[in-house]
């Protein structure tokens, strides 16, 4: 298993501002994701985190609204940006070490635009 | 494709009693099957898994047996508890890809 810090836990922000969330495990993995979940729904993947290379993203997601990161094996961030309050979401970072195995989960940063 | 159909919620349940929650999946290969729950203003925490057919996953007194036959990952508890309150969401993974239900509101009242 894994330990996985998201910062910040909540946000209220203004529209038209931008977001970075923070996700940082305590041990190297293999996959990040990220992954939206609206109010009373189910989990939307946003995009694949790759190490080194530019973010796989979902289709319905594009890399000037959600710019992503990975630096490194433990950390991502991924930005929210120019804000709208129909971004208002649970975002969650997910980690996992390979195929058909089981993903970790962060606590999720919950965002309110206003 | 791959994907899962969950049972609609929301349940609601007395304490001490059978909790079942359906699951059914699709698949072209061979998946490893999860349930998750997500606690009020929590994230996602894995409650238990399968990896192979006829495998049952256990924790917590809640038990699912991987049905390759019924293509199926079935949710059980023999008595709830208040505390089981929280949102239940079935998943598969295959390959690097994973599949999440929609997902099952549980309310347990005294």
């Amino acid at each position: 298993s894994a330990v996985i810090s998201q910062k910040p836990s909540r946000d209220i922000c203004q529209r038209g501002t931008s977001l970075t969330i923070q996700c940082q495990v305590d041990s190297q993995v293999t996959m990040m994701f990220w992954y939206r979940q609206q109010p009373g729904q189910s989990l939307t993947l946003i995009a694949t985190a790759n190490q080194g290379s530019e973010a796989t993203y979902e289709s319905g997601f594009v890399i000037d609204k959600f710019p992503i990161s990975r630096p490194n094996l433990t950390f991502s961030t991924l930005t929210v940006s120019n804000m709208s309050p129909e971004d208002s979401s649970i975002y969650l970072c997910s980690v996992g070490w390979g195929a058909n195995t089981e993903a970790f989960f962060g606590q999720g940063t919950r965002l309110t635009v206003v | 494709g791959d994907s899962v159909t969950q049972m609609e919620g929301p349940v609601t349940l007395s304490e001490e009693a059978f909790l079942t929650i359906n699951c059914t999946y699709t698949a072209t290969g061979y998946p490893s099957l999860f349930w998750y729950v997500q606690y009020p203003g929590e994230g996602l925490q894995l409650l238990l898994k399968a990896t192979k057919a006829d495998d049952k996953g256990s924790n917590k007194g809640f038990e699912a047996t991987y049905r390759k036959e019924t293509t199926s990952f079935h949710l059980e508890k023999g008595s709830v508890q208040v505390s089981d309150s929280a949102v239940y969401f079935c998943a598969l993974s295959i390959g690097n890809q994973f599949y999440f239900g929609t997902g099952t509101s549980l309310t347990v009242i005294p």
